[in-house]
């Protein structure tokens, strides 16, 4: 059964960093492209950024360009999601998911608020 | 970026009866290519993350019930419910990705009425 498990939301200050992590099972991993998707509080969903499957190839959001940095662990089947100089637009439950652009396997979610 | 447009906001339909959603995107998304509409319909229920039901606009996902249909070309398309069900209820949601970023409608909330 494909599992994708995020972890590392938080409430945090503007201008502050986090660092989101989504663990993977199931799957081999390292053949798939994984994305982020963001839920806002309004309900709308942004795709944020996605990566291939040996890590050389991302793309992004241009709202979180040069803020947000994707990566990924082959070894540990981990995604993570690096965000910097947070903003209170940024605040979203973020899902892990499997997938460059269908979305076939979501995680349950980790929730972002971006407060002062 | 390629805006999806979703009509209506919500819909209430009797247990039994269709359910139709449309979708509308600002520019095609259309590959004559391969033939193919890179046009997708999630379903997302309350507390859970969305789900994947069609892709390529008509193709039903594994497990998907057949009741869910989807249908449409180049801007416009429409996900049915052939006969709605209580577990139908739930936000709906067209996503394209025909070109980046991929964008998703704004949601259609389908209930019992």
């Amino acid at each position: 059964e494909v599992q994708l498990v995020e972890s590392g939301g938080d409430l945090v200050q503007p201008g502050g960093s986090l660092r989101l992590s989504c663990a993977a099972s199931g799957f081999t991993f390292s053949s798939f492209w994984m994305s982020w998707v963001r839920q806002f509080p309004g309900k709308g969903l942004e795709w944020v950024a996605n990566i291939g499957q040996d890590g050389s190839e991302k793309d992004y959001v241009d709202s979180v360009k040069g803020r947000f940095t994707i990566s990924r662990d082959n070894a540990k089947n981990s995604l993570y999601l690096q965000m910097n100089s947070l903003r209170a637009e940024d605040t979203a439950v973020y899902y892990c998911a499997r997938g460059r652009w269908n979305y076939v396997s979501w995680g349950q979610g980790t929730l972002v608020t971006v407060s002062s | 970026d390629i805006v999806m447009t979703q009509s209506p906001d919500s819909r209430s339909v009797s247990l039994g009866e269709r359910a139709t959603i449309n979708c509308k995107s600002s520019q095609s998304v259309f590959y004559s290519s391969n033939n193919k509409n890179y046009l997708a319909w999630y379903q997302q229920k309350p507390g859970q993350p969305p789900k994947l039901l069609i892709y390529w606009a008509s193709t039903r996902e594994s497990g998907v019930p057949d009741r869910f249909s989807g249908s449409g070309s180049g801007t416009d398309f429409t996900l049915t419910i052939s006969s709605l069900q209580a577990e139908d209820v739930a936000v709906y949601y067209c996503q394209q990705s025909y070109s980046t970023p991929a964008t998703f409608g704004q949601g259609t909330k389908v209930e019992i009425k």
